[in-house]
């Protein structure tokens, strides 16, 4: 299994361009969530879902859109990128919802960002 | 608001030497408190869960502890390795969904040969 995979690794964008951020588990899980890290600061909730076709929103969903077309894949959408915007961006998966004793949440690699 | 707080911000210690990585939380309801492990450059790396029966939980050289009465948890390494270096990260979960996770900043640890 490859777990969660994500890419690109790094990008540099300008202020007002959009991207997606591509996530991809192959472990049949129901469960993904996009996150972003900042310096000195705990990961941070940006959308969640919780099986195809079911997404919603975290602690800070604002300039963000997601979609969950498969169980598979799970694209995190900048809409118009601003400085703010510039972190770590991790996509997470799990069997179930995160606060089950089975439920480990898997990592992906994360994607640096910056827009400038 | 739930927060979840670690210290020490950081630590050096020499190799073979064991140390002690603290949490405190203040997130009610209380369903569980994870540690996971971040290496520089990568996701984390889930270590141990617990919940508010348990208070203790071992894997391998890493031994977690829970008070929930004094909502406390640590993270004990023994004999430390070089690849211990990373940063460790508290959770708590407060009712079982993605939204109820509070993430602790995290003790970046270095062990030195």
């Amino acid at each position: 299994n490859a777990g969660v995979t994500q890419t690109p690794k790094f990008q540099v964008l300008k202020t007002g361009q959009s991207m997606t951020l591509q996530c991809a588990q192959d472990m049949n899980h129901e469960y993904m969530s996009w996150y972003r890290q900042d310096p000195g600061m705990g990961l941070r909730l940006i959308h969640y879902s919780v099986g195809a076709g079911i997404t919603d929103q975290g602690e800070v969903p604002n300039g963000y859109n997601v979609s969950r077309s498969t169980t598979e894949d799970f694209p995190l959408r900048l809409l118009s990128a601003a400085p703010s915007q510039t972190s770590v961006y991790f996509c997470a998966s799990s069997y179930g919802p995160s606060g089950g004793l089975l439920d480990t949440q898997y990592f992906g690699p994360g994607t640096r960002l910056t827009v400038l | 608001k739930n927060q979840v707080e670690q210290s020490p911000q950081s630590l050096i210690i020499l190799e073979g030497k064991n140390c002690t990585l603290q949490c405190n939380y203040t997130v009610s309801p209380f369903s569980n408190l994870r540690w996971y492990k971040q290496d520089t450059g990568r996701g984390p790396v889930s270590l141990t869960i617990m919940t508010f029966s348990e208070n203790t939980k071992s894997n391998g050289r890493y031994t977690a502890t829970l008070d929930a009465d004094t909502k406390q948890s640590s993270l004990h390494i023994t004999a430390s390795q070089l690849s211990d270096s990373a940063s460790y990260i508290c959770v708590v979960d407060s009712s079982g969904s993605a939204r109820q996770l509070t993430f602790g900043s995290g003790t970046q640890l270095t062990v030195l040969p």
